[in-house]
């Protein structure tokens, strides 16, 4: 079946570090979102990309839809407590079975 | 705050049980999506209503089954409940039938025993 291949699995960074993650696969999409999930809560949509090639930030966050539509990546900068979660990539595959592919998450730890 | 409501929030039931999690989606979304989240494990796709009808299903149990209301409300129903079902269960919500922006619920936190 389809698969995201989410990496890193985790991130052990200190406060105030950029951090940079990241989404493959070998099938193609033409949406990717990235989600943010704290402890025990739903995921919250942070970036939504529709276009290959696409750069689209939210405050410190900026996320591309690679030009091989097989890829996405997410950036924080600066990253600070709150940041701490399990970042979750999906992808809408451009053909197939309509829905949403999500990677196994990035979680992300940040030591003050 | 997604827009999404679910209830409840917690559910504890036995082995061998059935048990009702409820979702309302955000006002004006018409497709409704269910998942399963497993402890420390990514988000598996069960199910999708749109405006009333089944649309995709993905890894659902026989044992387990939805459905949409014509308030656009939506039910899934787990049933003869097993250890393995224990799992946060989220509902999300766009307003499109093409898997566009899902925003999801709170979700509700099923503990078998």
């Amino acid at each position: 079946g389809q698969q995201l291949n989410q990496s890193p699995q985790s991130m052990f960074i200190q406060e105030g570090e950029d951090v940079s993650m990241n989404c493959t696969s070998s099938s193609i999409f033409n949406t990717w979102l990235w989600y943010k999930q704290d402890p025990g809560e739903g995921p919250v949509l942070l970036i939504a990309l529709y276009k290959a090639g696409e750069l689209t930030s939210n405050g410190r966050l900026t996320a591309q839809f690679g030009i091989t539509r097989k890829d996405s990546f997410l950036n924080i900068s600066a990253s600070i407590p709150s940041d701490v979660g399990i970042y979750f990539c999906a992808g809408k595959l451009i053909q197939g079975a309509q829905k949403l592919v999500f990677g196994q998450g990035t979680r992300l730890t940040i030591n003050p | 705050d997604s827009g999404v409501t679910q209830t409840p929030k917690h559910l504890i039931t036995a082995t061998g049980q059935r048990v009702t999690l409820r979702c309302s989606p955000r006002s004006g979304d018409l497709s409704v999506y269910w998942y399963q989240q497993s402890l420390d494990q990514g988000l598996q796709f069960l199910i999708q209503y749109y405006n009333g009808e089944e649309r995709a299903k993905g890894n659902i149990l026989e044992r387990f089954s939805a459905q949409q209301f014509p308030d656009l409300h939506s039910e899934l129903n787990l049933s003869s409940l097993e250890l393995g079902d224990s799992a946060l269960y989220f509902c999300a919500s766009s307003g499109d039938m093409g898997w566009g922006e899902q925003y999801f619920g709170p979700g509700t936190r099923l503990t078998v025993t």
